[in-house]
Order: structure tokens, then sequence, then C-alpha cells
């Protein structure tokens, strides 16, 4: 079974430019997550899919920050205007659809952003 | 507001020693807990979950719960350099996880 994939897994951009990052789950996974994990931090939830639609957004900063998961299946982040605190991985977790029992979730390796 | 805390590191043990690592939360709503290590540069890899009260042992590693005190610990026996990294405790709010702010271990040969 293949991974979650993630791409690209490096970026190097300058403040106020734009960014996007993909991220492919695992084949059927139904819940999709993308996290913020600053350097030294855990990992801070961004906005979390269930199928093509949004279970919960709260965290995410809307003003620059977009997300979307169209078909269900891949999603999209994007940053536009970055800043220099959104330097970070950004990770890309799922989990299947499951009716009971625990929910691990399996992560991809990550997209390092770096705002200079 | 959710709240995961762990205790602050790095933590330092010899080779062989046991290692404590541990984490509260603060919202009695939780259903599941994991334990993630994390080594440097690489994404969070399950090592263990509970969501009994009690204990749970896998191999070198066991989970302890304590939902009366919202209190969750990981302690791994006989520990290695290999498991010099960042353990993350993370909380499941049914499908909503909510990370700690992540503990470093370093085992010294």
């Amino acid at each position: 079974e293949a991974g979650v994939a993630q791409s690209p897994r490096y970026k190097i951009i300058e403040k106020r430019q734009s960014v996007a990052f993909w991220c492919n789950p695992i084949s059927g996974h139904a819940t999709l997550y993308w996290y913020q994990q600053i350097l030294g931090q855990g990992p801070k939830l961004l906005i979390q899919f269930q199928n093509n639609g949004v279970v919960d957004d709260s965290q995410l900063p809307k003003d620059r920050f977009s997300a979307e998961r169209l078909k269900g299946v891949d999603s999209t982040l994007k940053i536009q205007p970055a800043k220099l605190e959104d330097s970070a991985v950004y990770l890309c977790a799922s989990i299947p659809m499951v009716a009971s029992g625990y929910n691990e979730q399996f992560f991809g390796p990550g997209t390092r952003l770096t705002v200079l | 507001q959710k709240e995961v805390e762990q205790n602050s590191g790095p933590l330092s043990v010899p080779e062989g020693a046991i290692a404590s690592l541990n984490c509260t939360y603060s919202d009695r709503g939780s259903q599941s807990f994991f334990w993630y290590r994390q080594y440097s540069g690489k994404s969070p890899e399950l090592i263990m979950f509970i969501y009994s009260n009690g204990d749970k042992e896998d191999g070198r590693f066991t989970a302890q719960l304590n939902k009366a005190s919202q209190y969750v610990s990981l302690l791994i026996r006989d520990s290695q350099p290999s498991d010099s990294a960042t353990y993350l405790c993370a909380v499941d709010y049914g499908q909503n996880f909510v990370f700690g702010p992540g503990t470093r271990l370093s085992v010294l040969p």
C-alpha cells in the first residue's frame, strides 16, 4: 500500500510570494489533515477534510491560507502572501473511515518551507 | 480550548535505563491517546496508542492511561541510542487530534 505522498519536499521563497503544497492520501482514506509544525513545536492542525467537505478550519489563517480537496482525494494547501513566520514543515496526514476503534493517522514526509 | 502538555525536555537517560515521558490533557471528552516518535527531519511515526485506563505494553514500550487524572505516560525500558528522538503525545477528540509540544529524549551510550 502506497503511503501519503506530498510535494514538493522543500521550498524556499521570499516573503510576500505565493506557494502551494500538494498531498495525496492513502487510497480510500476519507479524512485528510494539514498540519503546520514549527521547529521545536508539535504539529498544529490547520484544516481537516472529510471527503471533499471541511470539518475543521478554525485554526487556518484564512486571510492568507487556503486549502481545497475538490474531488475528495488529493488536496492542495496554498499560502498567499507568505510571511516569515510561515517557515515550518507542513504535514499532511490521513485516516481511513472507521466506525469504531482507534484512528491511526498516517503522515506524509512533509514539505519544509523556508520564507526569506 | 483543548490543550495537551508534555514534560519539558530535553530528557537525557543513559543507555539501558528507563525513560519516562508524561502527558496531561485538558478535556475529558478525549477518546484515545497516541504516542508518536519523530526523528529530526522526519514525520511522526506511531509507536503506541491506548484508550482504556491502565497499562498497555508493546515490547520495550508501556503506555499508561489515567482518565481520572487526565494523564498518559510512556515508559521506554532498556533505552537505546536509537530511541533518541522527540516524542509527541496526541489526543483524539473524535478524529480531531491535538498534539502536545513534544519531549526530546537523548539516550547516552
